[in-house]
C-alpha cells in the first residue's frame, strides 16, 4: 500500500510569493495534519483536518491556510512568504481525529530567497 | 517552558552498547505518547507507542511515568543502523507535540 505522498519534493520561492503544497493520505485515512520543521528543531504543528473540516490549528499566522478535499487529500497554502518560512513541510495522516498515531510523508523542502 | 523536553545529545556509543533516552512533558492531560525516529533530511517514522505498563519491541523498550510526566526509550545491543535522531512525541488530542530530538551515533 502507498504511504503518504507529498508534492513537490523541493521548491524555491522568492519573498512575498505564494506557495501551495499538496498531500495525499494513506488510503482509508480521513485525517491530515501539517507540520513545519526548521533545521535543528522538532516538527511544529500547523493544522489538522478531519472530514474536510479544520479540527485544530497551531500557533501560525493567518498567512498559513489549508483545506481538505472530498478524497481526503489536502493542500497547505502560504501567502506573502518570508525568509523564515524556509523549512521542511510535513504532512501526516491518521485514521481518525484525536490522539492517534500519525504517519508522515517525505515532506516538501521549501526555500525562500 | 517547552511542552516536550529532551536532551539533544549527541550520544556517541559503540556497537552493542545499551543507551537510554529520557523526555519530560508539561501537559498532564496529554493522551498518548510515542517515539519517532528521524534520519537526516528524512521524515519522522513511528518507532513505537508508549504505554504506562511499559512496552517492548525487539531491542527497544519504552516506559511512561504519568505521575512524573516522564518518558524513556532504551535501546539494547545498538546497531550502526540505529544512528538517527529520536523524537519524543506527546499527543494532546489532535496535535503531535515533538521534542527537539536526541541525536544518536553508533560507531563500529
Amino acid at each position: 500500500d502507498a504511504g503518504v505522498t507529498q508534492s513537490p519534493t523541493h521548491l524555491i520561492k522568492t519573498r512575498g510569493q505564494h506557495v501551495t503544497l499538496r498531500c495525499s493520505p494513506i488510503s482509508g485515512h480521513k485525517s491530515v495534519s501539517w507540520y513545519q520543521q526548521v533545521l535543528g528543531q522538532g516538527p511544529q504543528f500547523i493544522f489538522q483536518y478531519y472530514e474536510k473540516e479544520e479540527r485544530g490549528r497551531g500557533n501560525f499566522p493567518d498567512r498559513f491556510s489549508a483545506r481538505q478535499f472530498p478524497n481526503y487529500s489536502s493542500e497547505l497554502n502560504v501567502n506573502a512568504l518570508l525568509l523564515g518560512d524556509s523549512a521542511l513541510y510535513l504532512c501526516a495522516s491518521s485514521p481518525g481525529q484525536g490522539a492517534h498515531e500519525q504517519y508522515f510523508g517525505p515532506g516538501t523542502r521549501l526555500t525562500v530567497t | 517552558r517547552k511542552e516536550v523536553e529532551q536532551d539533544p545529545g549527541p550520544f556517541n556509543v559503540p556497537e552493542g552498547a545499551t543507551v537510554a533516552f529520557n523526555c519530560t512533558y508539561s501537559n498532564s492531560a496529554s493522551q498518548s505518547f510515542f517515539w519517532y525516529r528521524q534520519d537526516c533530511r528524512k521524515e519522522p517514522k513511528l518507532l513505537m507507542s508508549v504505554y504506562s505498563s511499559g512496552n517492548e519491541d525487539g531491542r527497544f523498550t519504552a516506559q511512561l511515568n504519568r505521575a512524573s510526566q516522564y518518558i524513556s526509550l532504551l535501546i539494547r545491543d545498538s546497531k550502526l543502523s540505529d544512528s538517527a535522531t529520536y523524537l519524543c512525541v506527546v499527543n494532546d488530542g489532535y496535535a503531535l507535540n515533538f521534542g527537539k530530538g536526541t541525536s544518536l551515533l553508533v560507531t563500529p
